[in-house]
């Protein structure tokens, strides 16, 4: 099947810096790729969906200056926690739908995010 | 607004046993509805979906069945196996979404299935 890469797996940065994370689409291209979040023993919270060329869309009460969002190409999304705290801590996950269909969605493996 | 209810774990079963993972859910409209499962240290995958009403989705021995009445998305095996430890994601992704084709999904549950 089709395959999502994210880099880094984790990272750990210190309190009031930048951390860029990237989702490529490896064997597929993806217009649209979705961000989510994930809590300890919680669900995956959709963040934002990232668009090829145009703007992303933010869910209600994700802070679009926080969680910046580009998907300068048809297999790269980035997600850049700008000055990051330690609640900003959390697993995140990036997909993208298969191509022509809506019903299978490949993801990647996460991104470990650990603010100190 | 829409969201997916599923037992929390973690759930233990020894070889052989008979899974039930039950998933319930709330939207507008008529979802489609998945399970995920999320092996240690990859990402999710689709073990199986169901589009419409009655419609059983099947994968590697699971199935699960979408009850319209019942708004409930079951997820069961005869006979687990210890390569089915896992987590378990019930999703649903709403007809009306403003979200495009993202996935609602349920909090996960655990599954260990020990020799």
């Amino acid at each position: 099947g089709a395959v999502v890469s994210q880099h880094p797996s984790r990272v750990i940065c210190k309190s009031g810096t930048s951390v860029k994370i990237e989702c490529r689409s490896l064997d597929f291209q993806a217009t649209t790729m979705f961000w989510y979040r994930q809590f300890p023993k919680k669900s995956l919270m959709l963040m934002a969906t990232s668009n090829e060329g145009s703007k992303a869309t933010y869910e209600q009460g994700v802070e679009k200056d926080k969680f910046l969002i580009n998907h300068a190409s048809l297999t790269l999304s980035t997600l850049t926690v700008t000055s990051a705290h330690p609640e900003d801590s959390s697993f995140y996950i990036c997909s993208a739908p298969a191509t022509g269909g809506i019903y299978e969605q490949y993801f990647g493996p996460g991104t470990r995010l650990t603010v100190t | 607004g829409n969201s997916v209810t599923q037992m929390e774990g973690p759930v233990t079963l020894s070889e052989e046993a008979f899974l039930t993972i039950n998933c319930t859910y709330t939207a507008t409209g008529y979802p489609s509805l998945f399970w995920y499962v999320q092996y240690p240290g990859e990402g999710l995958q689709l073990l199986l979906k169901a589009t419409k009403a009655d419609d059983k989705g099947s994968n590697k021995g699971f199935e699960a069945t979408y009850r319209k009445e019942t708004t409930s998305f079951h997820l069961e095996k005869g006979s687990v196996q210890v390569s089915d430890s896992a987590v378990y994601f019930c999703a649903l992704i709403a007809s009306n979404s403003n979200s495009g084709y993202a996935l609602n999904f349920g909090k996960g549950t655990s599954l260990l299935v020990t020799p």
